[in-house]
């Protein structure tokens, strides 16, 4: 059974509206994370939250908004989608967050395609 | 700034033989940690192995070991015996701050074949 799961695996947006992608994670893990993977780009971090307290943020849009209701969730609120936001969103978490984070699991990602 | 570079695109093997795939990293930390991640043709992200900045030997896990060069900025993965599940896009990735931040490279795709 997938530890991290994330919902939907698949999702078709049109242009301006929003969506949430939704992270739980069952490895009893204090820290998680979002990142997007794009054609060509490297996998991109966005978000990391530890203690469901936000850590770091390198998103440049405030379209972007993580949400943490539970330690062991963190969804991703998307606003004003753009074609450029489609992408494969991979939601991820570790032991613990800072320097020492060790391995990162991850989710099997959310596939969003904004047309 | 950080970076991570991975150079080579695409590698293809024959199966049963070792491969290397290349990847350098800048960073000014003294202090840092190197990651190999695979993700496999569905799309699954899964840890491979770790070298830490300060340890001077290379990490090894299974059939996966590490080429650590710190002088230049290198961290090797070596993978012997190949199998064709090896078949795959290997990332490399770096993390030095303390905000669980990492930063990956574009990746290597190794084909191994029968």
């Amino acid at each position: 059974d997938p530890k991290i799961i994330q919902k939907p695996k698949y999702l078709v947006a049109v242009t301006g509206s929003e969506k949430i992608l939704i992270c739980e994670q069952y490895l009893g893990h204090n820290a998680m994370y979002w990142y997007r993977q794009s054609a060509k780009k490297p996998l991109e971090f966005m978000f990391s939250y530890s203690y469901q307290k936000l850590m770091d943020n390198q998103t440049a849009s405030s379209r972007f908004q993580p949400q943490s209701s539970k330690k062991n969730h963190l969804d991703l609120q998307i606003t004003a989608l753009k074609p450029d936001d489609s992408a494969t969103y991979f939601c991820a978490s570790s032991q613990d967050g800072g320097r020492d984070t060790g391995q990162l699991y991850f989710g099997e990602g959310s596939k969003l395609t904004v047309l | 700034a950080q970076k991570v570079t991975q150079t080579q695109t695409s590698i293809s093997v024959v199966e049963k033989t070792t491969v290397t795939m290349d990847c350098v990293y800048e960073t000014r930390d003294s202090s840092y940690f190197l990651f190999w991640y695979k993700q496999t043709a569905s799309g699954e992200i899964v840890f491979l192995i770790r070298q830490d900045s300060y340890k001077k030997e290379n990490a090894t896990v299974g059939h996966y070991s590490l080429n650590f060069q710190k002088p230049k900025s290198s961290i090797g993965l070596i993978i012997t015996a190949t199998q064709i599940e090896d078949s795959a896009v290997y990332f490399c990735a770096l993390i030095t701050g303390n905000t669980g931040k990492l930063i990956f490279g574009l990746g290597t795709t190794l084909q191994v074949q029968p």
